[in-house]
């Protein structure tokens, strides 16, 4: 597509309950990273994908988070049992390989636990 | 560990105006420095990247940014301001290991023109 594509752009949960992000990158860009924003933190890495290789899964804030990448296309991103403190805008975003960090951002799920 | 301050959380000017967002960075190696526009709602834009080229950046919009090492600096700057240009505004810095380019964001700084 012409874009990163996150799906759903927003997601009313309540405690406790597990959620699913989706990010579609660009076609053809090998990289692919989950940030989060929130007020209190302001924008976090979370999680980085290259290819086949093994993510860098350095950022996720517990184990309650989890992502997944097919090859080089849809990555999902799950929070099991949301906690209030998950609330955030959680960003998707693709580069080609070895661009040098100027990504693609997606318009981002805003995620709500109630 | 790298590290990225913008001064300033807010900054107010008038159309036509100056822009100058500040952004000071800390890094143990040569670092690759951006700055991202957010307009409510959407997801962040690049502006303009550093990757050790040239020292002023240009970018879009007419925004660009000069690296400057002895100071640790990497300020964007636009001659005037149009109201278009109101957005938060963020420099972040690149935790490079070898392919992966993960940013250390700085907290942003609110812009706002008044006409």
């Amino acid at each position: 597509g012409a874009g990163v594509s996150q799906s759903p752009s927003n997601k009313v949960t309540e405690k406790g309950k597990d959620v699913e992000l989706r990010c579609d990158p660009i076609s053809g860009h090998t990289a692919l990273y989950w940030y989060r924003q929130s007020l209190g933190q302001g924008l976090e890495f979370l999680i980085y994908f290259q290819g086949n290789s093994a993510p860098d899964k350095s950022g996720l804030p517990s184990d309650r988070f989890s992502a997944e990448r097919t090859g080089e296309s849809v990555s999902t991103l799950t929070i099991q049992r949301t906690q209030q403190e998950d609330s955030a805008v959680y960003l998707c975003a693709s580069s080609p390989w070895s661009d040098g960090g100027g990504y693609t951002f997606g318009s981002g799920t805003r995620l709500t636990v109630v | 560990a790298q590290s990225v301050t913008q001064l300033g959380s807010h900054v107010s000017v008038s159309e036509g105006a100056l822009v100058l967002l500040r952004c000071n960075y800390s890094s143990s190696v040569p670092p690759y420095l951006f700055w991202y526009v957010q307009y409510p709602n959407q997801g962040l834009q690049l502006l303009l990247k550093y990757t050790s080229a040239a020292t002023l950046v240009k970018g879009i919009n007419g925004f660009e940014a000069e690296f400057k090492k002895s100071e640790t600096s990497f300020h964007l700057t636009k001659p005037s301001a149009h109201m278009s240009d109101a957005a938060e505004y963020f420099c972040a810095v690149s935790d490079r290991g070898g392919s992966n380019y993960k940013l250390t964001f700085g907290k942003g700084t609110l812009l706002t023109v008044n006409p």
